[in-house]
């Protein structure tokens, strides 16, 4: 079973605060690896995309990739109250056999709260 | 800036009826999805589909679910015979390719069988 886990929290931070969340993955296979955000009752609002080792910065949004350890992470600097949310880590697993068909499995989320 | 649109946003319908929930991908998009969301959990893949054909499915989607691109720009989830655990929220999303491209969600359509 290919899992994607993350801490389900909830997270909460003061605004202006970094805000860390983590995942992990078990296929060692996964090439590209998304964070997106989801309110409730709402659909998955893409953040972040990260396809190599190291950091990628957009804005306030940091996402860091580790494959060796197989772990991504997304970092929220300046939180804002706005930024309260479910945070989703989705992995795509690479080509097998030459075939991908671009198939995301998402972890739970992390419920973050971000409080004035 | 385009967007991945879904009707209707919600749809009641009582068990064993069909349904058909409709999505309008990006238009220079060529991989279409559905993913469905339960209550409280995860965002479950359903399936994939490129050049007019399923590419992959998971489990979940067996016989009762079909999918179609019935002219150039509609995307289809049909569920015959609803159950009453087919209450959820299901995401359409289309991406440029499968490798290393974002992959954009509709806003959802909720479904509840009564």
């Amino acid at each position: 079973q290919k899992e994607v886990e993350q801490n389900s929290g909830p997270l909460s931070v003061p605004e202006g605060a970094i805000a860390s969340l983590n995942c992990t993955y078990s296929d060692r296979g996964s090439q590209s690896f998304f964070w997106y955000r989801q309110y409730s009752g709402k659909s998955p609002e893409l953040i972040m995309s990260i396809y190599s080792n190291g950091d990628k910065e957009d804005g306030r949004f940091t996402a860091q990739l580790n494959k060796a350890s197989q772990y991504v992470s997304l970092l929220i600097r300046d939180s804002q109250p706005s930024d309260s949310a479910t945070y989703l880590c989705a992995v795509k697993v690479g080509r097998d056999g030459g075939t991908s068909y671009g198939k995301l499995t998402f972890g739970q989320g992390t419920i973050l709260t971000v409080h004035p | 800036e385009p967007e991945v649109t879904q009707t209707p946003s919600h749809q009641v319908t009582q068990m064993g009826q069909e349904v058909i929930l409709r999505c309008v991908p990006i238009s220079n998009h060529l991989y279409f999805y559905w993913y469905r969301q339960i209550l409280g959990q995860k965002v479950e893949f359903l399936v994939s589909f490129y050049n007019n054909e399923i590419s992959e499915k998971s489990e979940i989607f067996d016989d009762q679910f079909s999918v179609e691109r019935p002219d150039g720009s509609n995307f289809t989830l049909k569920i015959r015979s609803t159950k009453l655990e087919d209450s959820a929220m299901y995401f359409c999303a289309s991406s440029e390719s499968d490798l290393n491209t974002e992959a954009f969600f509709g806003q959802g359509t909720r479904l509840t069988v009564v």
